[in-house]
């Protein structure tokens, strides 16, 4: 099974300042059709998940601009340009390149400091 | 607008089984993949279950192989997962989610409750 390792694991963020969460996968993420299956879900005090971001780097609709996800092979990013209030909650990669399973990171809780 | 509302959720005793289902709507059913995936109290997600659009393939966690059942009615848009063998490990708030190209859509989640 591929092992998903985000850090850090707490992210306390100032207001409008930036913010970067990192995850590692213990193999490639890539696909041999080309494609790196890697996925960020946000999840909001008492919500469900919400995808964000997949295939590294593409936004899903509505998501706003200041999120982005970078990264290959094995190392991944997920940055907020200016943190805002409503972005407090847990931040799950996910990859679904190699499966089953499907396999999440421990999540990352972002906090305003 | 896809909305995906579960069902079924409850208390179980050890050992005990249950139904889940999930409403879908908003989208061609039987053209995505579904997944179960849930999440323990306090704790990450996991993926539980996988099957495609005409329930040909059918993929399951270990921890739930030879226990969980998933099955889906694309006439009724439905999506179901049948419990068999509850332990209190299996507490968790259970989603559906609607695969597009990867785990997308997220229901509401209902809570499974193993406990005597």
């Amino acid at each position: 099974d591929v092992v998903m390792t985000q850090s850090p694991l707490s992210l306390p963020v100032t207001l409008g300042q930036p913010a970067s969460i990192s995850c590692r996968s213990s193999q490639s993420l890539a696909h041999r059709n080309g494609n790196t299956y890697l996925n960020w879900f946000q999840q909001r005090p008492g919500q469900s998940p919400r995808r964000l971001i997949y295939q590294v780097s593409n936004r899903d609709s509505g998501v706003p601009d200041r999120f982005s996800g970078s990264g290959s092979g094995t190392d991944f990013t997920l940055k907020i340009s200016r943190v805002e209030a409503e972005d407090v909650g847990v931040y799950y990669c996910m990859q679904s390149t190699h499966w089953p399973p499907y396999t999440f990171g421990q999540g990352t809780k972002l906090e305003i400091k | 607008e896809v909305q995906l509302v579960e069902s079924g959720g409850g208390l179980v005793q050890p050992g005990g089984s249950l139904r889940l289902s999930c409403a879908a709507s908003g989208f061609t059913f039987n053209r995505h993949p579904m997944h179960w995936v849930r999440q323990g109290p306090g704790k990450g997600l996991t993926w539980v279950s996988r099957i495609d659009g005409d329930a040909t393939s059918l993929t399951y966690a270990d921890s739930v192989k030879g226990r969980f059942t998933i099955s889906r009615d694309n006439a009724k848009s439905t999506l179901y997962l049948e419990m068999n063998s509850l332990r209190g490990e299996d507490t968790a708030v259970y989603y559906c989610v609607r695969d597009n190209g990867a785990p997308e859509n997220w229901g509401q989640g209902t809570l499974v409750t193993v406990s005597s």
